[in-house]
Formats: C-alpha cells, sequence, structure tokens
C-alpha cells in the first residue's frame, strides 16, 4: 500500500521550545526524497525542508531539522526555537513506487501545529 | 521570480454547473500539478503535466473533471458537471522538471450549493 502516515492531527509548542512531528512511510524504493511541507492558515504551501534517502546525514535548514530512519522508514521533523510564524498545518510528502523521479507525490493527513506565546 | 499564479481564487456555484480554473507556473517549469485538497486532508494529486504531455492522470475523475495545458506554459482545469463533493481547494504547483521540489500557488477554494 502506498501511505504515509502522520499520527498527530494536533500539535502544540510553547514560543521558543522545540516540537517534533512524526512520519511515518511504506515504500520498497531505496532512493528517493522525502519531503516536509508547510502550509499557513488561507497561504500557500512551501517547502519547508528535503531528505535524500540515500544519504545518512540527517538535513537541516535554519531552525528545522529531520530525523530519517530509513530501515524504519521513519521521518520526523524537529522545529527548534519555535516562533508564532511556525504556527501552520504541516504535510509529510513522499513519491509512491516507480515515482522517484517523476515528481509524484503522495502528501499525508497533515499535523496542525499551535504555537503558544 | 514570479509565482506560481491561480485565478480566481474562490469559486461558488451550484451542484452541476460547470466551472474552471486558470493556472500559470513560474517561468521556465516543464512539470505542472494539479491537486484537490478537501478540508483537514493532505492534497491528492489530479494530473500531473510534462510540458503539454499528460504524465499521470489515474486519480482524475475523467467523467467530470478535464484539464489541459496549451502550448506547455498556463493550464486550465475543468469541472462539469460540479457534484457536493468536489468542494474543495484546488492547488495548482509547479517544479522545474520531477526530481525538484514543487512550488505552490494559492489555490482557488470552491464551494458547491
Amino acid at each position: 500500500a502506498q501511505t504515509v502516515t502522520q499520527s498527530q492531527p494536533e500539535m502544540s509548542v510553547q514560543e521558543a521550545e522545540t516540537v517534533t512531528l512524526s512520519c511515518t512511510y511504506d515504500t520498497s524504493e531505496s532512493d528517493y526524497y522525502l519531503f516536509w511541507y508547510k502550509q499557513p492558515p488561507s497561504r500557500q504551501m512551501i517547502l519547508v525542508i528535503r531528505q535524500e534517502a540515500y544519504k545518512q546525514q540527517n538535513a537541516t535548514e535554519n531552525r528545522f531539522s529531520v530525523n530519517f530512519q530509513k530501515a524504519a522508514k521513519s521521518f520526523s521533523l524537529k522545529i527548534s526555537d519555535s516562533q508564532l510564524g511556525d504556527a501552520a498545518m504541516y504535510f509529510c510528502a513522499y513519491p509512491p513506487p516507480g515515482s522517484s523521479n517523476t515528481g509524484k507525490l503522495i502528501f499525508g493527513q497533515g499535523t496542525t501545529l499551535q504555537v503558544k506565546p | 521570480e514570479a509565482g506560481v499564479a491561480q485565478s480566481p481564487r474562490y469559486k461558488i456555484i451550484e451542484k452541476r454547473q460547470s466551472v474552471a480554473f486558470w493556472c500559470n507556473p513560474i517561468s521556465g517549469h516543464a512539470t505542472l500539478y494539479w491537486y484537490q485538497q478537501i478540508l483537514g486532508q493532505g492534497p491528492k494529486l489530479l494530473i500531473q503535466f510534462q510540458n503539454n504531455g499528460v504524465v499521470d492522470d489515474s486519480q482524475l475523475p475523467k467523467d467530470r473533471f478535464s484539464a489541459e495545458r496549451l502550448k506547455g506554459v498556463d493550464s486550465t482545469l475543468k469541472i462539469q458537471p460540479a457534484k457536493l463533493e468536489d468542494s474543495a481547494v484546488y492547488l495548482c504547483a509547479s517544479s522545474s522538471d520531477g526530481a525538484q521540489p514543487q512550488h505552490f500557488g494559492d489555490g482557488t477554494r470552491l464551494s458547491i450549493l
């Protein structure tokens, strides 16, 4: 089955604290990309971070980092020093088997992140 | 660099009517995607174009949905006739090629009465 699971429908974090959003997926491919996208309320979806599956080093973009566990098919997003502007819906996405280079993505159900001042 | 442009931003129609959405991708982006995002869910790919050819339309309800990308630039997505379950946000995205990240437009929010 081509699935990506975000088990946390909602999360909240205190401003300046750290939060981790979880994502698991299912693929038999060995080389692929994984993505986290952010969708603020009524605003466009933007790329947060991308991980290449063949790289063992976890990707980092400023306050955003991933914990990629290939064998466990787990791809969590860590947000450090949370800011009010981080409040949004976060989607994990990956290419279904056979689509690694086509651009086709399957998105999870999303996690709504609330940041408390 | 200008982003992905979509219009209209909002559309309200009655069921069984027809509606069309327009998308202008980032200049030079060969790959264009249309997604349907139902409230509270992740986007679902409807159709993917590479230049003016269709790469994947496996999840497009072809009895009522159609899309075209004339000249490999702008694209239109049409629904005819609309059903209540078509109420959703329709997102357009583009990328320079299939291996690159997708850039999304603001979307069109469609409400069916």
